[in-house]
């Protein structure tokens, strides 16, 4: 399957600070990048999804002014939680799509973000 | 919307099959799939099936859709302890589309 590399696995920070995700597709061309997050004993929602040199569609209820995605290349794509709060706290995980009709989607390994 | 419905759990012993449950509401869906999720690990992607296959087997993986009952199965052969995990099956309506995840099976394998 494709190599999706997520950094950082893990991060701890205060509230009020902003975190960075990166999102790299190490051996295709993600055209489009899915971001989704998981709460704890959850499943995987959708917050957004982005084309590369597109801005972001954001899904009902996620704030786009507090999760900044960037998607200026075709290899990285990165997910800005910016004043972040404890409620943010969760698991960020990337979904890259090389634009092919196969149907195979592939997922980072993920981001623990957890706001104190 | 679209719902996709699964069993919260599943004890198997070693070296028995295992069979995992998942249902649907949306008739859109194209692809069908299934992901395996380690604690602390991202996805990852066992099968997927596309919506005019009835069956698709890959070595212990076998995968089942009914189409009419929007019900989708994975059978996983000869369990093994490396098999427990949370088993999460997903839907789209195409290619390159978000994917819509149910709540995820955990699965325990017993010596």
């Amino acid at each position: 399957g494709a190599v999706v590399s997520q950094h950082p696995s893990w991060v701890i920070c205060k509230s009020g600070t902003s975190v960075k995700i990166e999102c790299r597709s190490l051996d295709f061309q993600a055209t489009t990048m899915f971001w989704y997050r998981q709460f704890p004993k959850q499943s995987l929602m959708l917050m957004a999804t982005s084309n590369e040199g597109s801005k972001a569609t954001y899904e009902q209820g996620v704030e786009k002014d507090k999760f900044l995605i960037n998607h200026a290349s075709l290899t990285l794509s990165t997910l800005t939680v910016t004043s972040a709060h404890p409620e943010d706290s969760s698991f960020y995980i990337c979904s890259p799509w090389n634009g092919e009709n196969t149907g195979e989607l592939f997922f980072g390994e993920g981001s623990r973000l957890t706001v104190l | 919307g679209e719902d996709v419905e699964q069993s919260l759990f599943l004890s198997v012993r070693e070296g028995d099959s295992s069979v995992i449950n998942c249902t649907y509401t949306d008739s859109s869906s194209t692809y069908l799939y299934w992901y395996k999720q380690e604690p602390g690990a991202g996805l990852q992607l066992l099968t997927y099936i596309f919506s005019n296959m009835d069956m698709k087997q890959d070595q212990r993986l076998t995968v089942l859709l009914n189409k009419k009952d929007k019900h989708l199965s994975l059978r996983i052969a000869d369990t093994q302890t490396g098999d427990s995990a949370i088993y999460f099956c997903a839907e789209s309506i195409a290619a390159g589309n978000k994917l819509t995840f149910g709540g995820g099976t955990r699965v325990l394998v017993k010596p």
